[in-house]
């Protein structure tokens, strides 16, 4: 099974600032058919489902404010914040859907500083 | 507007078993693999099982295999997860979502709210 490593566990920085969140995985999640990464982002607030924020590794859902951007190919991925808002405290959770089964990163917890 | 809805959920206990459903609406359910996906009291996302289109092809975690049975009826635009053989670590709220685009190995574009199952005697 691919396991996914996210760091840090948890995260608080000032609002305006920005955040980062790292995703690495323990195989490669890059498909040489089509040279996308199967690699997506999740957020989660409290009582909450998950909401896809990025899928493709860096393709923006659409709603999702232009703040949220994701990077990375192979084995190693970041989402990044660009300008933290109050509404952005949540759980992240990187997904990689590359193989069955697919696996979750464990989460980073993101708060105000 | 796409929705899901679980339901299902409950106290069981050890040995036990229990059917969630997920019903959909808002878009072409027939057209979509869904899964399912559980997160324990205060833990991470794990995923639990899929299905294809049209039921041929079903996956699940290793942890399941055996105990758990994922279904759907696209006529009624439902999806079922059948549990058996219930264990404590299956306490979890289960969530139903699409799978996106078509096929099998894409991100999970639209989520329940879930149904809470737990496992205690």
């Amino acid at each position: 099974d691919i396991v996914l490593t996210q760091s840090p566990d948890s995260l608080a920085v000032s609002l305006g600032e920005r955040a980062t969140i790292n995703c690495k995985s323990s195989q490669s999640v890059l498909h040489s058919s089509n040279n996308k990464n199967y690699l997506g982002w999740y957020q989660q607030k409290p009582g909450q489902p998950p909401k896809l924020l990025i899928y493709w590794a860096s393709t923006r859902e659409s709603g999702v404010p232009d703040r949220f951007s994701g990077s990375g190919s192979g084995t190693d991925f970041t989402l990044t914040i660009s300008s933290l808002q109050a509404e952005d405290v949540a759980v992240y959770y990187c997904h990689q859907y590359y193989t069955t089964p697919n696996t979750f990163g464990q989460g980073t917890k993101l708060e105000i500083k | 507007e796409v929705q899901l809805v679980e339901s299902g959920g409950g106290l069981v206990h050890p040995g036990g078993s229990l059917r969630l459903s997920c019903a959909a609406s808002g878009f072409t359910f027939n057209s979509y693999w869904m899964t399912w996906v559980r997160q324990a009291p205060g833990k991470g996302l794990e995923w639990v099982a899929n299905i294809k289109q049209d039921g041929s092809e079903t996956y699940s975690v290793d942890s399941v295999k055996g105990r758990f049975t994922i279904s759907r009826d696209n006529a009624k635009n439902s999806l079922f997860l059948q549990m058996n053989s219930l264990r404590g670590e299956d306490t979890a709220v289960y969530y139903c979502a699409r799978v996106g685009d078509g096929y099998q190995f894409r991100p999970f574009d639209f989520w329940g709210q879930g149904t809470m199952v737990t496992v205690s005697s």
